[in-house]
């Protein structure tokens, strides 16, 4: 079936500007997770969206940044007033629920939005 | 301390050889771990799950050590094909080890 889909796939703004960045996670994935990978760097840690439940938005780095889930499934993550540190690939992944006690599952990743800001 | 901690690498070794890293976490209730492998400038996809008993998938070696609070990833007979980046992580916090770096040479 289809994987994990992120667009736009590169997004080229200017600082001050906007952006939303889109992911379509996995048809009956409940869990959706941000990421953001600076170059040559790891995985930092955004934000979680699991069913119904509040999100854990304890990593997004500022108020500039804010992310929705609309009907348990797409999610579009928001920066307002973008500055260049926020240049980085953004990653989303999704997994299954986790299993009860296990807390966790396999994360599937789609293939990132680049974003540069200039 | 950070939450999950691998070895900064990069390891650079020769084809045929034996390599090992390690993660180390600092949430004691953490129960899922995986390794993850990430090409460069690709995401990241699952290499292995890492369960309590330790297990195994044909060259590659997953432990978990509860008391000491790491994770290992072991590859023998490397190949040139494994040259990656090695991200492990615990998902109880969604944190992703910084990746060790390994280079497989001729």
């Amino acid at each position: 079936g289809a994987g994990v889909s992120q667009s736009p796939s590169n997004k080229v703004t200017e600082k001050g500007k906007d952006v939303e960045l889109r992911c379509d996670p996995i048809s009956g994935h409940t869990a959706l997770y941000w990421y953001r990978q600076s170059l040559g760097q790891g995985l930092e840690f955004l934000i979680y969206f699991q069913g119904n439940s509040a999100p854990d938005k304890s990593g997004l780095p500022s108020d500039r940044f804010s992310a929705e889930r609309t009907g348990g499934s797409v999610s579009t993550l928001t920066i307002q007033r973008t500055q260049q540190e926020d240049s980085a690939v953004y990653l989303c992944a999704s997994s299954r629920a986790p299993y009860r006690g296990r807390g966790g599952n396999e994360q599937f990743f789609g293939p990132g939005t680049r974003l540069t800001v200039l | 301390r950070k939450e999950v901690e691998q070895d900064p690498g990069p390891f650079n070794v020769p084809e045929g050889a034996t390599v090992a890293f390690n993660c180390t976490y600092s949430n004691s209730a953490s129960q899922s771990f995986f390794w993850y492998r990430q090409d460069c400038r690709k995401e990241p996809k699952l290499l292995m799950s890492v369960y309590s008993s330790g297990n195994e998938d044909g060259r590659f070696t997953a432990q978990l050590n509860r008391a000491s609070q790491y994770i290992s990833l072991l590859i023998r007979d490397s190949k040139l094909s494994d040259s990656a980046t090695y991200l492990c992580v615990v998902n109880n916090d969604m944190r992703f080890g910084a990746g060790t770096r390994l280079t497989v040479k001729p």
